[in-house]
């Protein structure tokens, strides 16, 4: 079975922190997909990234950066220099590899509140 | 471009009515997927399209649900007779095909009096 666990349900900071968010996976396919979405307030999903089970390079887009750990089953998101346009729920989330079932298995998503 | 179009944006019914909610996928994506978002059960898959053919429909609640996709470019989610427990988020998604990335539209904010 696939699960995805962000222990963290709420985090406010001020502008400009650092803050990691929390992602930690379930499965038992050695092929696999993480993904991460923003849910701003305006309630639409955003896409941010896409990784593979194969792929364990950290990514760094901007301020966002994300540390992918197959040992410890991890999915970390970091956001540096925090703004008040980062508030939001993401959303980890789990997909099986080639051939198998395409949905998506999410996590309860963390609320993220950055104070000015 | 334009991304996933859902509509209506917003519905309120009464219990007993019949709910009709739409979905446009991204022009060239042959898969698409409903998922329905509440604050107990966050987001589940309901079903999903792979060229317009249903490939996965277990997380359909019950009888009272039924998804269609006549075309590429066209689905429906339809809820019939609707009760107070189908108030929720429904979004529509697709993608390239069933290994790619999954892009949501805005979502239908449901709510069942």
């Amino acid at each position: 079975a696939q699960k995805v666990t962000q222990a963290q349900t709420e985090i406010s900071v001020v502008e400009k922190e650092d803050v990691t968010l929390d992602c930690v996976y379930e499965t038992r396919d050695t092929t696999y997909y993480l993904f991460w979405y923003k849910q701003p307030p305006s309630g639409e999903l955003v896409f941010l990234i896409r990784r593979n089970s194969f792929d364990e390079q950290n990514e760094i887009s901007g301020r966002y950066s994300w540390n992918f750990q197959k040992s410890t089953s991890s999915f970390n998101f970091t956001i540096t220099a925090s703004q008040v346009v980062d508030s939001a729920v993401y959303f980890c989330a789990l997909r099986r590899g080639t051939g198998a079932n395409s949905k998506l298995t999410f996590g309860k998503g963390i609320t993220l509140s950055v104070r000015p | 471009d334009a991304g996933v179009i859902q509509s209506p944006r917003h519905e309120v019914t009464e219990m007993g009515q019949e709910v009709t909610l739409r979905c446009k996928p991204i022009s060239g994506h042959n898969s698409l997927f409903w998922y329905r978002q509440t604050m107990m059960r966050g987001l589940e898959l309901l079903i999903y399209f792979n060229n317009n053919v249903p490939i996965d429909d277990s997380g359909m609640p019950e009888d009272r649900f039924s998804a269609k996709m006549p075309n590429a470019s066209f689905s429906t989610l339809k809820i019939q007779p609707s009760e107070p427990r189908d108030s929720a988020v429904y979004f529509c998604a697709s993608s390239l095909g069933r290994e790619e990335t999954q892009y949501f539209g805005p979502g239908t904010r449901l709510l069942v009096l």
